[in-house]
């Protein structure tokens, strides 16, 4: 079965510095993996995905991801961010169970913005 | 868009009470699931559907039922709601594939 690593729980940063949340999977032959934002009680909002092709994935809110077969990873990365970027972020790998495509989710990280 | 539409925000239950957390999406989706979310642990897939009246354990059933009847709808039930089944609950669906999920806004259940 598969399995996700978020490294850091929480993550403060100033508004406007760049900011890397970071996200390892546990290997496979063929890897799909995801970035979701949640922000204050609300639902999940898919950032961006990686299938196959280019290594960098861009996704909303300026955010991208480069996937890294060698070392198992998928961070996160935001050049610049705002204060409106607060909120928890999950990195999750989907695998194939029983006619569905199933996510696993790592433990979150949660982003804060500081002024 | 797709809508994921949880019935309940917010539900306070007592140990004991058989809970119903209903779950509707608009988009003929075929794959639903069900998630618990607790701090530090993320989510947590306790079942998911892939078609009507198919259903399947995920990591953590025990203590949990579900049904589809139909297509758009699929329910959580806790059979006797106990004060560890304290947590958030969200609904995702997707059509199959690799599109991701939509989710729906969660139910923040608390049993005293």
């Amino acid at each position: 079965a598969q399995s996700v690593t978020q490294l850091d729980s929480q993550v403060p940063v100033f508004e406007e510095a760049p900011v890397e949340l970071r996200c390892n999977y546990s290997s496979s032959v063929s890897v799909y993996l995801f970035w979701y934002v949640q922000y204050p009680n609300q639902g999940l909002q898919l950032l961006l995905k990686y299938l196959s092709g280019s290594t960098l994935v861009k996704g909303i809110n300026g955010f991208e991801a480069e996937f890294n077969k060698s070392q198992t990873s998928f961070h996160l990365r935001k050049p610049s961010v705002h204060i409106s970027d607060t909120a928890e972020y999950f990195c999750a790998v989907s695998e194939r169970v029983q006619g569905a495509q199933k996510l696993v989710f790592g433990q979150g990280t949660r982003l804060t913005i500081n002024p | 868009d797709v809508k994921v539409t949880q019935s309940s925000r917010y539900l306070v239950k007592r140990t004991g009470e058989k809970v119903f957390l209903e779950c509707v999406q608009d988009m003929d989706h075929e794959n639903m699931f069900w998630y618990r979310q607790d701090p530090g642990l993320g989510l947590r897939l306790i079942y998911f559907s892939y078609d009507v009246k198919m259903k399947e354990k995920g990591d953590i059933p025990e203590g949990y039922s579900v049904s589809r009847e139909k297509k758009e709808r699929f329910s959580l039930i806790l059979e006797s709601a106990s004060t560890n089944q304290t947590s958030m609950y969200l609904c995702a669906s997707t059509p199959g594939g690799n599109y991701g999920y939509t989710f729906g806004s969660g139910t923040r259940l608390t049993v005293v």
